[in-house]
């Protein structure tokens, strides 16, 4: 099955300066790459996905990256502010072949720091 | 967004007593739900998957009698606990997608359950 890996585990930037987390995936077949931002005890919020048929999308301080040769996708936040800080996962999954569960990465908690 | 609501939000029981958990879709039909369980500071970790009228699927690892799965319309999935342990204290989280809408592969996440067992 699908294996996603998700570095680093905690994270920790200065407000105003830029994050970057990354995950790689195991399954070649994997086409849709979401990233969840949660905060604690609540559920996860969508925060932007990309599918395998583009290699960039971008949502105002937010964009994601992916490198379906390497297998891996990345979340770049621009400008960080302290409601920013937060654990952030990605997943993977194979959308549209009947099987569309989602395998989570670890994790990564951010701190932003005022 | 499509909503997903869970209930309860949060549940103490006493071992060896069963707990049922619901997952409702709100103004979506969804065919098939995710179940979840995430321990502290771990990642969202699929128990099963939740197909309306037939069996639910079950991660490798899972103990489908212990954790018993019905989906019996299309707006609701129930996970029992039977016979919980203290090891079974976690929160769990549902989700479904919504097929009607625009993204058709954004999952939408119930508010999860906080089961803690004493």
């Amino acid at each position: 099955g699908e294996n996603v890996e998700q570095h680093p585990s905690t994270l920790s930037v200065q407000e105003g300066d830029s994050a970057v987390i990354k995950c790689t995936y195991s399954d070649s077949a994997s086409n849709y790459f979401p990233w969840y931002k949660q905060e604690l005890g609540k559920r996860p919020q969508l925060i932007i996905d990309i599918r395998s048929n583009v290699g960039e999308k971008k949502d105002q301080r937010i964009a994601v990256t992916l490198n379906k040769t390497a297998k891996h996708f990345s979340l770049h936040i621009t400008e960080t502010q302290p409601e920013d800080s937060a654990v952030y996962f990605c997943a993977a999954s194979k959308f549209g072949f009947g099987n569309e569960k989602l395998t989570f990465g670890t994790g990564t908690r951010l701190t932003i720091i005022p | 967004g499509a909503v997903v609501s869970q209930h309860p939000s949060w549940v103490i029981c006493k071992s060896g007593t069963s707990v049922k958990i619901e997952c409702r879709s709100l103004d979506f039909q969804a065919t098939t739900m995710f179940w979840y369980r995430q321990f502290p500071k771990q990642s969202l970790m699929l128990m099963a998957t939740s197909n309306e009228g037939s069996k639910a699927t079950y991660e490798q690892g899972v103990e489908k009698d212990k954790f018993l799965i019905n989906h019996a319309s299309l707006t609701l999935s129930t996970l029992t606990v039977t016979s919980a342990h203290p090891e079974d204290s976690s929160f769990y989280i549902c989700s479904a997608r919504d097929r009607r809408g625009a993204d058709l592969a954004e999952a939408f996440f119930g508010q999860g359950t906080r089961l803690t067992v004493v």
